[in-house]
């Protein structure tokens, strides 16, 4: 996972608590984006960003927010964490959003709301 | 009903079988078709990308698409222990679109 780096790699927290997980990129690419993923579920997108400050929804954001101060760091925060958003969170990067580029991922950060 | 559908498995196989691996989607306006794969604790990982319909290979992996059926496969051939992961196929429909993806099959390669 070169060039993209989430911290921390595991947590545990307790309901009701606030939580920011963090997403650094070495890469310099414009797209950001966080997923979280669990069993049956695969992959959903809570918020992406296409730029500083530039964020928007995903279909799954409630609960979450996000920020993008500077082009290598794009944060998620739960708000007032809750049992059902423990789950494994990735982060993810692309240089474009045109043409056939994919994603690249981080190695994840494994969330227990407890 | 999901825009992607995809079978979970497990698929185990013995090494140097053939896998193939599918994915039907609904929106006949997905025009980008990518192959991610997963090894357990880790991030996916992108494999194989095409446009539109047809084939594309890269050594011992084959990914088709039939835009007609709304249908993607990916082949391996020859499959290897290293080959056990969950396989994730993703899409997207045009520029700036973002991926929309399968909810991964895993696969295990019995030695």
């Amino acid at each position: 996972d070169a060039g993209i780096t989430q911290s921390p790699r595991h947590k545990v927290t307790e309901t009701g608590t606030p939580v920011t997980l963090r997403c650094h990129q070495t890469e310099n690419h414009r797209y950001m984006y966080w997923y979280r993923q669990d069993p049956g579920h695969g992959l959903r997108l809570i918020h992406y960003s296409y730029g500083v400050k530039d964020t928007d929804k995903g279909e799954v954001s409630d609960g979450y927010s996000v920020s993008r101060s500077k082009t290598e760091d794009f944060l998620l925060t739960l708000e007032s964490a809750t049992s059902s958003q423990t789950s494994v969170y990735f982060c993810a990067i692309s240089e474009s959003n045109s043409g056939p580029y994919g994603y690249t991922f981080g190695s994840g950060t494994r969330l227990t709301v407890v | 009903q999901k825009e992607v559908e995809q079978d979970p498995g497990p698929l185990s196989v013995p090494e140097g079988a053939i896998v193939s691996l599918n994915c039907t989607y609904s929106n006949s306006a997905f025009q980008y078709f990518m192959w991610y794969r997963q090894y357990s604790r880790k991030g996916p990982e992108l494999l194989m990308y095409t446009y539109s319909s047809g084939n594309k290979e890269d050594g011992r992996f084959t990914a088709q698409v039939d835009k007609s059926s709304k249908y993607i496969s990916l082949f391996i051939r020859d499959s290897q222990p290293s080959d056990s992961a969950t396989y994730l196929c993703a899409m997207k429909k045009s520029s700036g679109d973002k991926l929309t993806f399968g909810t991964g099959t895993r696969l295990a390669v019995r030695p």
